[in-house]
């Protein structure tokens, strides 16, 4: 069974705009992570967030961890058109072996 | 690096017919992970291995399905017969160290078309 659902699932905004999806998960989690997949390609690591963690930054890329929600948020500011892409969140568990579990994932449709 | 390489990128089969994936992993990464994406069940978890040993198949959906790391640098997923519902694209995936606790890095996957 999926670990982590993202909404929405699917997003269109004007360049410019900031991007903001939700990923909410159902048991205890060691660490969170987001990829990006382009279509027809394989899943990119944009970044990693680990349990004892509230906010992590990575250029425009802002991630928010919150446990006692079992939810993250993941926001690209000031979008491009390059930003088109499929976003996913993947879990591990704390109970769990050393996995990662993906979400169904975001469609985000950047328009020029 | 040349990242993690799966072949073939396309592949075309009859029902019934063997196919076998291949990747190679990221020299040095002891963790390897086979995914399969589909549109109805997203991204699922087939196998994966640490230093070459498998360490959980659970998600290996039958008997049909077999996975092998013979050494840390090639992989392969076969499919003996296989059916169209196994239509979907398959992920190699490698990582250093921990498992879960690092990224992984995908290969550009096998488009997997059973007629």
């Amino acid at each position: 069974s999926q670990q982590g659902e993202e909404d929405p699932q699917a997003l269109s905004i004007q360049e410019g705009e900031n991007a903001t999806m939700n990923c909410s998960y159902k048991t205890s989690i060691n660490n969170l992570q987001w990829y990006r997949q382009n279509s027809g390609r394989g899943l990119v690591h944009l970044i990693l967030i680990r349990s004892n963690e509230r906010e992590k930054h990575s250029g425009r890329l802002r991630v928010t961890l919150d446990t006692s929600k079992k939810s993250s948020s993941l926001l690209i500011t000031a979008s491009r058109a390059a930003d088109t892409a499929s976003y996913f969140c993947a879990t591990d568990l704390i109970q769990g072996a050393q996995k990662l579990v993906f979400g169904q994932g975001t469609r985000l449709t950047i328009n020029p | 690096d040349a990242g993690v390489i799966q072949s073939p990128r396309h592949e075309v089969t009859e029902m019934g017919q063997e196919v076998t994936l291949r990747c190679k992993p990221i020299s040095g990464h002891d963790y390897l992970f086979w995914y399969r994406q589909t549109m109805m069940r997203g991204l699922e978890l087939l196998i994966y291995f640490n230093n070459n040993v498998p360490i959980d198949d659970s998600g290996m959906p039958e008997d049909r399905f077999s996975a092998k790391m013979p050494n840390a640098s090639f992989s392969t997923l076969k499919i003996q017969p296989s059916e169209p519902r196994d239509s979907a694209v398959y992920f190699c995936a490698s990582s250093f160290g921990q498992g879960s606790r690092q990224k992984l890095f995908f290969g550009s996957g096998t488009q997997l078309s059973v007629l």
